[in-house]
Protein backbone atom coordinates (compact mmCIF):
# COMPACT_ATOMS: atom_id res chain seq x y z
CA UNK A 1 0.00 0.00 0.00
CA UNK A 2 1.21 3.25 -1.00
CA UNK A 3 1.56 5.45 2.05
CA UNK A 4 1.97 9.46 2.00
CA UNK A 5 3.78 11.82 3.97
CA UNK A 6 2.53 15.74 4.60
CA UNK A 7 3.55 18.24 6.80
CA UNK A 8 1.41 17.99 9.92
CA UNK A 9 0.82 22.00 10.15
CA UNK A 10 0.95 24.68 8.28
CA UNK A 11 -0.01 28.34 8.55
CA UNK A 12 -0.67 31.05 5.72
CA UNK A 13 -1.85 34.54 5.56
CA UNK A 14 -4.95 35.79 3.78
CA UNK A 15 -3.90 36.60 -0.18
CA UNK A 16 -1.26 34.47 -0.08
CA UNK A 17 -0.51 31.37 -2.28
CA UNK A 18 -0.23 28.16 -0.19
CA UNK A 19 1.64 24.84 -1.46
CA UNK A 20 1.03 21.50 0.36
CA UNK A 21 4.09 18.85 -0.93
CA UNK A 22 2.71 15.86 0.01
CA UNK A 23 5.69 12.36 -0.36
CA UNK A 24 5.02 9.34 -1.96
CA UNK A 25 7.98 7.29 -2.27
CA UNK A 26 6.20 3.96 -3.17
CA UNK A 27 3.31 5.11 -5.68
CA UNK A 28 2.75 2.27 -8.05
CA UNK A 29 1.79 2.64 -11.82
CA UNK A 30 -1.49 2.51 -11.59
CA UNK A 31 -1.86 4.68 -8.53
CA UNK A 32 -3.61 8.08 -9.03
CA UNK A 33 -3.02 11.18 -6.73
CA UNK A 34 -6.17 12.74 -4.87
CA UNK A 35 -6.89 15.43 -2.20
CA UNK A 36 -9.64 15.88 0.33
CA UNK A 37 -10.27 19.22 2.44
CA UNK A 38 -12.08 18.37 5.77
CA UNK A 39 -13.86 21.24 7.87
CA UNK A 40 -14.17 21.03 11.20
CA UNK A 41 -17.90 18.88 12.17
CA UNK A 42 -17.75 17.60 8.19
CA UNK A 43 -17.02 15.02 5.95
CA UNK A 44 -13.71 15.41 3.69
CA UNK A 45 -14.30 16.89 0.15
CA UNK A 46 -12.74 16.18 -2.88
CA UNK A 47 -10.40 18.78 -4.41
CA UNK A 48 -8.25 17.48 -7.15
CA UNK A 49 -7.24 14.45 -8.59
CA UNK A 50 -4.23 13.70 -10.88
CA UNK A 51 -2.08 11.14 -12.29
CA UNK A 52 0.67 12.76 -13.63
CA UNK A 53 1.85 17.15 -14.58
CA UNK A 54 -0.77 19.52 -13.59
CA UNK A 55 -4.01 19.41 -13.00
CA UNK A 56 -6.16 22.61 -12.39
CA UNK A 57 -10.00 23.22 -11.29
CA UNK A 58 -11.68 26.18 -10.16
CA UNK A 59 -10.04 25.62 -6.69
CA UNK A 60 -6.72 24.37 -6.89
CA UNK A 61 -4.01 23.09 -9.19
CA UNK A 62 -2.14 20.12 -8.78
CA UNK A 63 1.82 19.03 -9.74
CA UNK A 64 3.15 15.72 -10.08
CA UNK A 65 6.91 15.56 -11.08
CA UNK A 66 7.87 13.26 -13.84
CA UNK A 67 9.31 10.49 -10.85
CA UNK A 68 5.59 10.50 -9.50
CA UNK A 69 7.11 10.30 -5.98
CA UNK A 70 5.87 13.37 -4.91
CA UNK A 71 2.50 16.11 -5.59
CA UNK A 72 2.26 19.72 -4.56
CA UNK A 73 -1.20 21.11 -3.80
CA UNK A 74 -1.64 24.43 -4.83
CA UNK A 75 -4.11 27.02 -3.23
CA UNK A 76 -4.16 30.71 -4.92
CA UNK A 77 -5.01 33.40 -2.77
CA UNK A 78 -6.12 31.89 0.57
CA UNK A 79 -8.59 33.18 2.61
CA UNK A 80 -9.84 32.30 5.89
CA UNK A 81 -12.53 30.21 5.45
CA UNK A 82 -9.52 27.63 3.39
CA UNK A 83 -8.15 26.94 6.53
CA UNK A 84 -9.34 23.03 7.33
CA UNK A 85 -7.18 19.30 6.70
CA UNK A 86 -6.18 18.63 3.71
CA UNK A 87 -5.64 15.17 2.79
CA UNK A 88 -3.16 13.38 -0.06
CA UNK A 89 -4.25 9.48 -1.04
CA UNK A 90 -2.57 7.71 -3.22
CA UNK A 91 -4.39 4.28 -4.60
CA UNK A 92 -5.58 2.44 -7.81
CA UNK A 93 -8.75 2.02 -7.49
CA UNK A 94 -9.65 -0.51 -10.27
CA UNK A 95 -12.49 -2.44 -9.70
CA UNK A 96 -14.13 0.34 -7.55
CA UNK A 97 -12.44 -1.04 -4.44
CA UNK A 98 -11.27 1.33 -2.48
CA UNK A 99 -9.58 -0.81 0.25
CA UNK A 100 -6.40 0.50 -1.15
CA UNK A 101 -6.69 3.90 0.03
CA UNK A 102 -4.89 5.25 3.17
CA UNK A 103 -6.16 8.44 4.58
CA UNK A 104 -2.83 9.71 6.89
CA UNK A 105 -3.10 12.33 9.34
CA UNK A 106 -3.57 15.49 6.55
CA UNK A 107 -2.03 18.56 7.19
CA UNK A 108 -3.73 21.20 9.42
CA UNK A 109 -3.88 24.64 7.07
CA UNK A 110 -4.15 27.65 9.53
CA UNK A 111 -4.91 31.28 7.55
CA UNK A 112 -4.62 34.25 9.68
CA UNK A 113 -6.20 37.66 8.65
CA UNK B 1 -30.15 15.73 -3.86
CA UNK B 2 -29.15 15.06 -0.36
CA UNK B 3 -26.06 12.91 -1.09
CA UNK B 4 -24.74 10.48 1.61
CA UNK B 5 -26.77 10.77 4.72
CA UNK B 6 -25.92 9.53 8.11
CA UNK B 7 -28.33 9.79 11.38
CA UNK B 8 -27.75 9.79 13.99
CA UNK B 9 -25.65 13.03 14.29
CA UNK B 10 -24.86 12.06 18.04
CA UNK B 11 -24.97 8.86 20.19
CA UNK B 12 -24.20 8.11 23.65
CA UNK B 13 -24.04 4.49 24.50
CA UNK B 14 -23.11 2.92 27.61
CA UNK B 15 -20.40 -0.56 27.60
CA UNK B 16 -22.35 -3.70 26.05
CA UNK B 17 -24.87 -1.82 24.55
CA UNK B 18 -25.49 -2.82 20.74
CA UNK B 19 -26.65 0.24 17.99
CA UNK B 20 -26.26 0.64 14.36
CA UNK B 21 -25.32 3.62 12.55
CA UNK B 22 -27.25 4.45 9.29
CA UNK B 23 -25.90 6.00 5.95
CA UNK B 24 -27.71 6.36 2.74
CA UNK B 25 -26.71 7.49 -0.42
CA UNK B 26 -28.94 9.07 -3.33
CA UNK B 27 -26.57 9.05 -6.33
CA UNK B 28 -26.80 4.99 -7.42
CA UNK B 29 -23.07 4.65 -6.15
CA UNK B 30 -21.92 1.18 -5.87
CA UNK B 31 -19.41 1.69 -3.65
CA UNK B 32 -19.61 2.37 -0.23
CA UNK B 33 -17.43 2.37 2.96
CA UNK B 34 -16.96 3.19 6.34
CA UNK B 35 -14.30 5.41 8.57
CA UNK B 36 -13.45 6.32 11.82
CA UNK B 37 -11.98 9.50 12.73
CA UNK B 38 -10.06 9.94 16.08
CA UNK B 39 -7.61 12.66 17.28
CA UNK B 40 -4.95 12.87 15.84
CA UNK B 41 -5.30 9.77 13.90
CA UNK B 42 -6.79 10.66 10.35
CA UNK B 43 -9.44 9.13 8.66
CA UNK B 44 -9.27 4.78 8.91
CA UNK B 45 -11.25 2.33 6.99
CA UNK B 46 -13.55 -0.28 9.10
CA UNK B 47 -15.16 -1.59 5.98
CA UNK B 48 -16.47 -1.48 2.75
CA UNK B 49 -18.53 -2.51 -0.08
CA UNK B 50 -18.37 -2.90 -3.62
CA UNK B 51 -21.52 -3.19 -4.48
CA UNK B 52 -24.80 -4.93 -2.71
CA UNK B 53 -24.17 -8.20 -1.43
CA UNK B 54 -20.35 -7.75 -1.29
CA UNK B 55 -18.39 -6.47 1.86
CA UNK B 56 -14.73 -6.81 2.66
CA UNK B 57 -12.77 -5.55 5.54
CA UNK B 58 -10.80 -2.24 5.79
CA UNK B 59 -8.04 -1.25 7.99
CA UNK B 60 -9.84 -1.76 11.64
CA UNK B 61 -12.79 -4.27 10.89
CA UNK B 62 -13.05 -5.54 14.61
CA UNK B 63 -15.67 -5.24 16.79
CA UNK B 64 -17.96 -3.77 13.49
CA UNK B 65 -20.24 -4.99 11.52
CA UNK B 66 -21.82 -4.50 7.66
CA UNK B 67 -24.10 -5.40 5.58
CA UNK B 68 -25.77 -3.95 2.03
CA UNK B 69 -28.49 -5.45 0.55
CA UNK B 70 -29.36 -2.52 -1.41
CA UNK B 71 -27.45 -0.28 -3.50
CA UNK B 72 -28.44 2.98 -1.55
CA UNK B 73 -28.04 1.32 2.42
CA UNK B 74 -24.83 0.16 4.45
CA UNK B 75 -25.74 0.35 7.88
CA UNK B 76 -22.67 -0.10 10.78
CA UNK B 77 -23.60 -2.24 13.14
CA UNK B 78 -21.82 -1.92 16.83
CA UNK B 79 -22.87 -5.72 18.36
CA UNK B 80 -20.99 -4.48 21.95
CA UNK B 81 -20.20 -1.38 22.44
CA UNK B 82 -16.44 -0.53 23.73
CA UNK B 83 -15.36 3.17 25.15
CA UNK B 84 -12.43 2.50 22.53
CA UNK B 85 -14.95 2.68 20.02
CA UNK B 86 -15.63 6.43 21.04
CA UNK B 87 -15.09 8.11 17.69
CA UNK B 88 -16.55 9.87 14.62
CA UNK B 89 -17.32 7.74 12.10
CA UNK B 90 -17.97 8.85 8.35
CA UNK B 91 -19.80 7.05 5.65
CA UNK B 92 -18.66 7.88 2.14
CA UNK B 93 -19.65 6.32 -1.48
CA UNK B 94 -18.25 6.35 -4.91
CA UNK B 95 -19.02 5.22 -8.34
CA UNK B 96 -16.97 2.09 -9.29
CA UNK B 97 -14.39 3.50 -11.11
CA UNK B 98 -10.73 5.13 -10.57
CA UNK B 99 -11.45 8.44 -11.39
CA UNK B 100 -14.63 8.84 -9.22
CA UNK B 101 -14.07 10.75 -6.17
CA UNK B 102 -15.64 9.86 -2.67
CA UNK B 103 -18.82 11.53 -1.27
CA UNK B 104 -18.81 12.05 2.46
CA UNK B 105 -21.63 12.59 5.32
CA UNK B 106 -21.36 14.65 7.52
CA UNK B 107 -20.66 11.88 10.03
CA UNK B 108 -22.10 10.37 13.44
CA UNK B 109 -20.13 11.44 17.02
CA UNK B 110 -20.19 8.61 19.35
CA UNK B 111 -19.97 8.45 22.79
CA UNK B 112 -19.43 4.65 24.44
CA UNK B 113 -19.12 5.39 28.54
Amino acid sequence: LAKTTQPISMDSYEGQEVNITCSHNNIATNDYITWYQQFPSQGPRFIIQGYKTKVTNEVASLFIPADRKSSTLSLPRVSLSDTAVYYCLVGDRRGGSQGNLIFGKGTKLSVKP
Amino acid sequence: NAGVTQTPKFQVLKTGQSMTLQCAQDMNHEYMSWYRQDPGMGLRLIHYSVGAGITDQGEVPNGYNVSRSTTEDFPLRLLSAAPSQTSVYFCASSYPDRNSPLHFGNGTRLTVT
